[in-house]
């Protein structure tokens, strides 16, 4: 158990569609990220949250839109996304941004744009 | 730009074979070097950090290395269950909200078969 849960955990949706990915650590970190990992590509940056301020947007799509309501939540709200969005993407914390190298991860999200 | 290779892409072993998985960088001032190991279907799990060449850290089978160039990380006599995907990133120093600033490689995809 890492201390970082995401939900769900598989996630297929038709490109009109709306759905939104969930984040949870109980760890006590002020910063927490959304990743995307593609096959045979290396883990990319997509968002970072400090003290529930996000901090850096990763020239990510606007059709991908992170939240974070509090230091232990963190949403990615997701709309007319592509087959090209297909990934698995990863939810991690950290104490504080500087920090990020040393992050939790959670099991991630595999998704399926059809 | 910063920069991370792995290598090999992929690499099996016996059970008791030891060998070193390679991490080679170029990064505009280091903060932290970090191997991490992913499992099938998992998120990544940190492993170490090193911040400066010549520094080692040991945990179990694994050691990982540092020079102004490239990480290793070594394994001495692996067993079945180091199976995994070993990723290694760089952090470059940087402003604060920015500290962030993580380039992952590809990683190594070991196989130990018994």
């Amino acid at each position: 158990e890492t201390g970082v849960t995401q939900t769900p955990r598989h996630l297929v949706m038709g490109m009109t569609n709306k759905k939104s990915l969930k984040c949870e650590q109980h760890l006590g970190h002020n910063a927490m990220y959304w990743y995307k990992q593609s096959a045979k590509k290396p883990l990319e940056l997509m968002f970072v949250y400090s003290l529930e301020e996000r901090v850096e947007n990763n020239s990510v799509p606007s059709r991908f839109s992170p939240e974070c309501p509090n230091s232990s939540h963190l949403f990615l709200h997701l709309h007319t996304l592509q087959p090209e969005d297909s990934a698995l993407y990863l939810c991690a914390s950290s104490h504080t941004s500087s920090l990020a190298g040393e992050a939790f991860f959670g099991q991630g999200t595999r998704l399926t744009v059809v | 730009e910063d920069q991370v290779t792995q290598s090999p892409e992929a690499l099996r072993l016996q059970e008791g074979e030891s060998s070193s998985l390679n991490c080679s960088y170029t990064v505009s001032g280091l903060r932290g070097l970090f191997w991490y190991r992913q499992d099938p279907g998992k998120g990544p799990e940190f492993l170490f950090t090193l911040y400066s060449a010549g520094e080692e850290k040991e945990k179990e089978r694994l050691k990982a290395t540092l020079t102004k160039k490239e990480s290793f990380l070594h394994i001495t006599a692996p067993k079945p269950e180091d199976s995994a995907t070993y990723l290694c990133a760089v952090q470059a120093w940087g402003e604060e909200t920015s500290g962030s600033r993580l380039t992952f490689g590809e990683g190594t995809q070991l196989t130990v078969n018994p």
